[in-house]
């Protein structure tokens, strides 16, 4: 199947500062990546949707100023959270589909490994 | 507006025995089904999908899980538990193939 990369798997990090947090999809190309966030002992939480070359797409009560989020290109978003606090701790999870006319596999999420953020 | 109730946060079967994790939706528009596997430290893994084909899906490993719209249900079945069958089980629903509404998970323990 295909691969999503995500990167880090761990950080932790200091209040007030800005974690990245990388998401590649490394044998096909994504036009759409998506962000969710994972608090213990519950489902994971659509956060926002990536779209390359353009704006991403925000679900409800996410601040889009403190979850920046870019993708450049066909094979890489990246999620910053900035200025972090305690509160935003959590499990964040990434995922790519293959875009319609790919090879298989079509409107399959394949997600990556997923980020454990710690803000002390 | 769509959602996944997943009863029992955690299971626990003999190895051998019949593996059951159930799955309940909320969809005003016809649903398309997925189960996910989640592994300790490691990104999530389709299973299997329902797509409004037949409503018995067949995953990997020995899973199906059986699409009821009367029962607004897509339980996951196993008839026999394997040891590396322990992990963290999503079951997940859409209607767009965009935003995925996802259960709570199941962790599934699997006894010698």
């Amino acid at each position: 199947g295909a691969v999503v990369s995500q990167h880090p798997s761990r950080v932790i990090c200091k209040s007030g500062t800005s974690v990245k947090i990388e998401c590649r999809s490394l044998d096909f190309q994504a036009t759409t990546m998506f962000w969710y966030r994972q608090f213990p002992k519950q489902s994971l939480m659509l956060m926002a949707t990536s779209n390359e070359g353009s704006k991403a797409t925000y679900e409800q009560g996410v601040e889009k100023d403190k979850f920046l989020i870019n993708h450049a290109s066909l094979t890489l978003s990246t999620l910053t959270v900035t200025s972090a606090h305690p509160e935003d701790s959590s499990f964040y999870i990434c995922s790519a589909r293959i875009p319609r006319g790919g090879s298989g596999g079509e409107n399959i999420q394949y997600f990556g490994a997923g980020t454990r953020l710690s803000v002390l | 507006a769509q959602s996944v109730t997943q009863l029992g946060s955690h299971v626990s079967v003999s190895e051998g025995a019949l593996v059951l994790l159930r799955c309940n939706y909320s969809s005003s528009v016809p649903p398309y089904l997925f189960w996910y596997v989640q592994y300790p430290n490691q990104g999530l893994q389709l299973l299997l999908k329902y797509t409004s084909a037949a409503t018995l899906v067949k995953g990997i490993n020995g899973f199906e899980a059986e699409f009821k719209k009367s029962e607004t249900s897509f339980h996951l079945t196993k008839p026999s538990a394997h040891m590396s069958d322990a992990a963290e089980y999503f079951c997940a629903v859409t209607n767009n193939f965009n935003k995925f509404y996802f259960g709570s998970g199941t962790k599934l323990n699997v006894k010698p």
